[in-house]
């Protein structure tokens, strides 16, 4: 089975620098994801992770360590608008490598 | 036009009634999926789907049926509401990459 751990909830200030982290364990690791969720809207992707590293794309970055089974999210020069819940999601090889599976989300909260 | 329609997008009925969620896409995607989301407990897979003879069970398919009636169609059927099948549903289609697109999501209130 797979086991997906993220913080509940996380506070931050407008302009500054958040760093949101998942570990997870799965018997078969076949890529990681990050999607972000505004209040009653559809969730969006964000990043992709299938090797170690860091994958930057604009104020948004993720990290993987499949050895460590951690990820983490980077949110640089926070903006109100960045205010949502963001998923963390992970799958594995079982079945075609078609299960994708979601952690609980941290809702974040950007502050003036 | 959304690449993935959903309908109802609300709904509230009974206990013991029977409801069917739509889902269309026109990504011309294989695989298809229907999630339900309730608050602190995120996004979880009730059943997905790779292709029109393909149904595979996800982490909480009791109480819930799928139907996969063409590549771009696939609905999610509850026989017999009850109450704590109260939730957001959304269906998704992907084609193999992983990222998942989204329906804008039906809300479920079962009394």
């Amino acid at each position: 089975g797979q086991n997906i751990d993220q913080p509940t909830e996380m506070t931050a200030t407008e302009g500054a620098i958040v760093q949101i982290n998942c570990t997870y364990q799965t018997s078969g690791f076949n890529g990681l994801f990050w999607y972000q969720q505004h209040a009653g809207e559809a969730p969006t992707f964000l990043s992709y992770n299938v090797l170690d590293g860091l994958e930057e794309k604009g104020r948004f970055s993720s990290f993987l360590s499949r050895s460590k089974g951690y990820s983490y999210l980077l949110l640089k020069e926070l903006q109100m608008k960045d205010s949502a819940s963001y998923l963390c999601a992970v799958r594995d090889h079982s079945n075609q490598g078609g299960k994708l599976i979601f952690g609980q989300g941290t809702e974040l909260s950007v502050k003036p | 036009d959304a690449d993935v329609t959903q309908t109802p997008r609300n709904r509230i009925t009974k206990t013991g009634k029977r409801i069917m969620l739509e889902c269309s896409q026109t990504k011309g995607h294989d695989r298809m999926y229907w999630y339900r989301q309730d608050p602190g407990l995120g996004l979880r897979l009730i059943y997905y789907s790779f292709d029109v003879k393909d149904i595979n069970k996800g982490e909480i398919s009791d109480g819930y049926s799928v139907s996969r009636q063409a590549q771009a169609k696939f609905s999610l059927s509850l026989e017999s509401a009850i109450p704590n099948q109260t939730a957001l549903y959304f269906c998704a289609t992907t084609s193999g990459t992983g990222e998942l697109f989204f329906g804008e999501g039906s809300r479920l209130t079962v009394l």
